[in-house]
């Protein structure tokens, strides 16, 4: 199983580019990365999801080297709504049962 | 209407009560899940169905037991509720798509037991 290590927690302000990195050694080729977002008593919320290169959205990018042994979540000048916790996920849809929620990085954004 | 519906969204109980959190979905997917996060944790898989004939412990089910009525409806139980089964309960589906999948959560039931 794809075990993902995540900073606790990062600071940033309003309007920078916040890249949160997610390692994950031991990704199986069959495994997608994947990122949510979690407000305070809500429930995560998808934001993106990668196998390869680089894909983007319209709220984040996704940066994947070529050995896919890490990840990281490009937030575009970000705002005060953006606090929230981050999570990435590494797994299969064929596995999605073992698929481990870490405990995130805890991204605060400072006016 | 929210794509996953969790009901109630809080709830407080006395211990060795029984207790049944219901979710409900309009997605259209054959998996669902029940997690359970505590305070600065992640989530914890406590049960998981990928369709209404298929039920499947995850990783903390002990104390806890599930049905799925149909494919939209995936229901929690506390046999006998516990203080230390205080916690935000999540409800979510999952959608085996071509090009990877995604996890679609409901808003949480707050459970306390006193």
């Amino acid at each position: 199983l794809a075990k993902t290590t995540q900073p606790i927690s990062m600071d940033s302000y309003e309007g920078q580019e916040v890249n949160i990195t997610c390692s994950h050694n031991n990704i199986a080729t069959n495994d997608y990365i994947t990122w949510y977002q979690q407000f305070p008593s809500q429930g995560p919320r998808f934001i993106i999801q990668g196998y390869k290169t680089k894909v983007t959205n319209e709220v984040a990018s996704l940066f994947i080297p070529a050995d896919r042994k890490s990840s990281t979540l490009s937030l575009p000048r970000v705002s005060l709504s953006d606090t929230a916790v981050y999570y990435c996920l590494v797994g299969d849809v064929d596995r999605d049962d073992k698929i481990i929620f870490g405990k995130g990085t805890r991204l605060h954004i400072l006016p | 209407d929210a794509d996953v519906t969790q009901t109630p969204r809080n709830r407080i109980t006395k211990t060795g009560k029984r207790i049944m959190l219901e979710c409900s979905q309009t997605k259209g997917h054959d998996r669902m899940y029940w997690y359970r996060q505590d305070p600065g944790l992640g989530l914890r898989l406590i049960y998981y169905s990928f369709d209404v004939k298929d039920i499947n412990k995850g990783e903390i089910s002990d104390g806890y037991s599930v049905s799925r009525q149909a494919q939209a409806k995936f229901s929690l139980s506390l046999e006998s509720a516990i203080p230390n089964q205080t916690a935000l309960y999540f409800c979510a589906t999952s959608d085996r798509g071509q090009s990877g999948y995604g996890y679609t959560f409901g808003s949480g039931t707050r459970l306390t037991v006193v």
